[in-house]
């Protein structure tokens, strides 16, 4: 099946620095690609999801980026702000006709410095 | 108010003793999913079911069973749990399990099999 890597496990920025999170995947008919922001002792929430027919998409300070070539993608948080430290977790589904499985990646714990 | 809701929301069993959690949707959601979340691992899906009484598989099913006989409804039974089902349990719906709608997740369940 999908094995999804995720890295780094932790990342410590300052307030207003950008965090960059990297994710690799195995299956190359995977297409779906979202991102999940978790805080602390809540469920999972979307943030941002992106498709294998897109390059890049962004929402205000949230950008993913797709290489499936390389079979990478990437969240990327801009000025970030205290209230972004959560567990972010990244997911691929690899079924062309519909999304069905999920594969998630082991998490990215960020903290925010102020 | 829309939601996904799971009981109990903490559970401290013994082994051998079966239970059940419950996870209930009020969205007509067509998709719903169980996952369990394990320090390092991140989210991985154990079963899931595109409509009643259509489940299947996901990637760690060994040791649970699901049933979807009203739409509203997904249970995960554990027939004889163990201490390595010690874990957060999270369902989650989406409207109909395609790539463009968003996975919904319940608030968890805190799990202990002594």
């Amino acid at each position: 099946g999908e094995n999804v890597e995720q890295h780094p496990s932790t990342l410590s920025v300052q307030e207003g620095d950008s965090a960059v999170i990297k994710c690799t995947y195995s299956d190359s008919a995977s297409n779906y690609f979202p991102w999940y922001k978790q805080e602390l002792g809540k469920r999972p929430q979307l943030i941002i999801d992106i498709r294998s027919n897109v390059g890049e998409k962004k929402d205000q300070r949230i950008a993913v980026t797709l290489n499936k070539t390389a079979k990478h993608f990437s969240l990327h948080i801009t000025e970030t702000q205290p209230e972004d430290s959560a567990v972010y977790f990244c997911a691929a589904t690899p079924s062309p006709y519909n999304f069905n499985k999920f594969y998630f990646g082991s998490g990215t714990k960020l903290n925010v410095k102020p | 108010e829309a939601q996904v809701t799971q009981n109990p929301r903490y559970l401290i069993t013994v082994t051998g003793k079966k239970l059940t959690v419950t996870c209930s949707q009020n969205m007509n959601h067509e998709y719903m999913s169980w996952y369990r979340q394990d320090p390092g691992l991140g989210l991985r899906q154990i079963y899931y079911s595109m409509n009643v009484e259509v489940t299947d598989k996901g990637d760690v099913p060994e040791g649970y069973k699901v049933s979807r006989k009203e739409k509203r409804n997904f249970p995960l039974i554990l027939e004889s749990p163990s201490p390595n089902q010690t874990s957060l349990y999270f369902c989650a719906s989406s409207l109909s399990g395609q790539g463009s709608d968003t996975q919904y997740f319940g608030p968890g369940t805190r799990l202990t099999v002594l």
